[in-house]
């Protein structure tokens, strides 16, 4: 199975701030790599696909970037509501996998 | 648009049959696949499988033993049996719709709470 390893595990920032999150793959998974948002009592949400494609609905200030192993998702000005945990999935290979989640919370 | 819903009993005893529908409405199950993923009591997201609309599916090994997917075209629903609970698959249960090329899941029903206790 391939391995997701995201940090930080969690943060907190202010509103406006821009935060980074990075995602790492034990091995390549090419652009094979989404972003979810959960916030709590929620389902996830997707942000992001194939590394870098913005989901329908979402706001632009959400981006992605990497290719191979190395994956970020960047916030560009922090709002309240994106007060939530963020995962990072591979869906490269079989079986599908997550990483652990970063808790992303507002000062 | 697509709405997913799942439904089925909130409550299973150990070493019973899990037994959960998703329900697809706005849409239909053509072209996609049809995902499972749990989430345990404050862990993260664990992948169970999906099932493409044509019935052919792929699980994920650490439970493949214990999962059987199917899909009912006519009814619009696709459904997960899970053999032989335990505690450990106490979980928040969502199924969802995932693109066929990328395999992003962008449809994501509200989830289900499973607890197994006898």
């Amino acid at each position: 199975d391939i391995q997701m390893t995201q940090s930080p595990s969690s943060l907190s920032a202010s509103v406006g701030d821009s935060v980074t999150i990075t995602c790492r793959a034990s091995q390549g998974v090419t652009n094979y790599l989404n972003w979810y948002q959960q916030r709590p009592g929620n389902a996830p949400k997707l942000l992001i696909y194939a590394a870098s494609g913005l989901q329908s609905g979402v706001p632009s200030r959400f981006s992605g970037s990497g290719s191979g192993t190395d994956f970020t998702l960047t916030i560009s000005s922090l709002q309240p509501e994106d007060s939530a945990t963020y995962y990072c999935q591979q869906s490269s290979s079989s079986p599908l996998t997550f990483g652990g989640g970063t808790r992303v919370e507002i000062k | 648009q697509v709405q997913l819903q799942e439904s089925g009993p909130g409550l299973v005893k150990p070493s019973e049959t899990l037994s959960l529908t998703c329900t697809v409405s706005g849409g239909s199950t053509s072209d996609f696949y049809w995902s499972w993923i749990r989430q345990s009591p404050g862990k993260g997201l664990e992948w169970i499988g999906y099932i493409y609309y044509t019935g052919s599916p792929d699980y994920n090994p650490s439970l493949k033993s214990r999962v059987t997917m199917s899909i009912d075209k006519s009814k619009n629903q696709f459904s997960l049996k899970m053999h032989s609970v335990t505690a450990a698959d106490t979980a928040v249960y969502y199924c969802g719709r995932t693109s066929s090329g990328w395999t992003y899941t962008d449809v994501w029903g509200n989830g289900t709470t499973v607890t197994v206790s006898s």
